[in-house]
């Protein structure tokens, strides 16, 4: 089955840094890809999904990148606040079925 | 984005009753729902996959008859914790695929089960 591989596992940075978040995942039939922003107490909230058929997409500070050759995925967050502060997950779907596996999160730390 | 919303947000209780959490998507339908558990600074553990108008599948390790779910509806699916145990309290959170429209999961904002 599929596997999601997520690092770092914590990451702290000065506002106003950028912040890298990478995953990697094992099924090369995997065509979506989510990642989700948790903060503390709440459910998880969509912050940018990718499909398999471009390579990049943005909006506004956070992006993310996608390389099916290598079968990982990044999420970039430019110029930190202390708000973007939380757990990020990121996810990918199985060959068979629409269940998404799920990294093991990243604590995101914004230093003001 | 797609809202789902879930209630009660937080319950405590005694052991030995049961529990139900309901959960809803507002403004999509959804043929499929997911139940999650998680524990404290831990990623998301997969329940259950609930189905529209048929049985849910349950993901290895988890007692069907311990955890009940109902999908009466497009827009609604509920968690029942029967005969709950301190070991069971735990924040539940569930999702909503919308297959239709965006085809993407959105999450609930969690439910906090505490068993006295």
């Amino acid at each position: 089955g599929e596997n999601v591989e997520q690092h770092p596992s914590t990451l702290s940075v000065q506002e106003g840094d950028s912040a890298v978040i990478k995953c990697t995942y094992s099924d090369s039939a995997s065509n979506y890809f989510p990642w989700y922003k948790q903060e503390l107490g709440k459910g998880p909230q969509l912050i940018i999904d990718i499909r398999s058929n471009v390579g990049e997409k943005k909006d506004q500070r956070i992006a993310v990148t996608l390389n099916k050759t290598a079968k990982h995925f990044s999420l970039h967050i430019t110029e930190t606040q202390p708000e973007d502060s939380a757990v990020y997950f990121c996810a990918a779907p199985p060959l068979y079925g629409n269940k998404l596996v799920f990294g093991a999160g990243t604590i995101l730390r914004v230093k003001s | 984005g797609a809202v789902v919303s879930q209630h009660p947000s937080r319950v405590i209780c005694k052991s030995g009753t049961s529990v139900k959490i309901e959960c809803r998507s507002l403004d999509f339908q959804a043929t499929t729902m997911f139940w999650y558990r998680q524990f404290p600074k831990q990623s998301l553990m997969l329940m259950a996959t609930s189905n529209e108008g048929s049985k849910a599948t349950y993901e290895q390790g988890v007692e069907k008859d311990k955890f009940l779910i109902n999908h009466a509806s497009l827009t609604l699916s509920t968690l029942t914790v029967t005969s709950a145990h301190p070991e069971d309290s735990s924040f539940y959170i569930c999702s909503a695929w919308d297959s239709h429209s965006t085809d993407t999961q959105y999450f609930g904002p969690g439910t906090r089960l505490t068993v006295l």
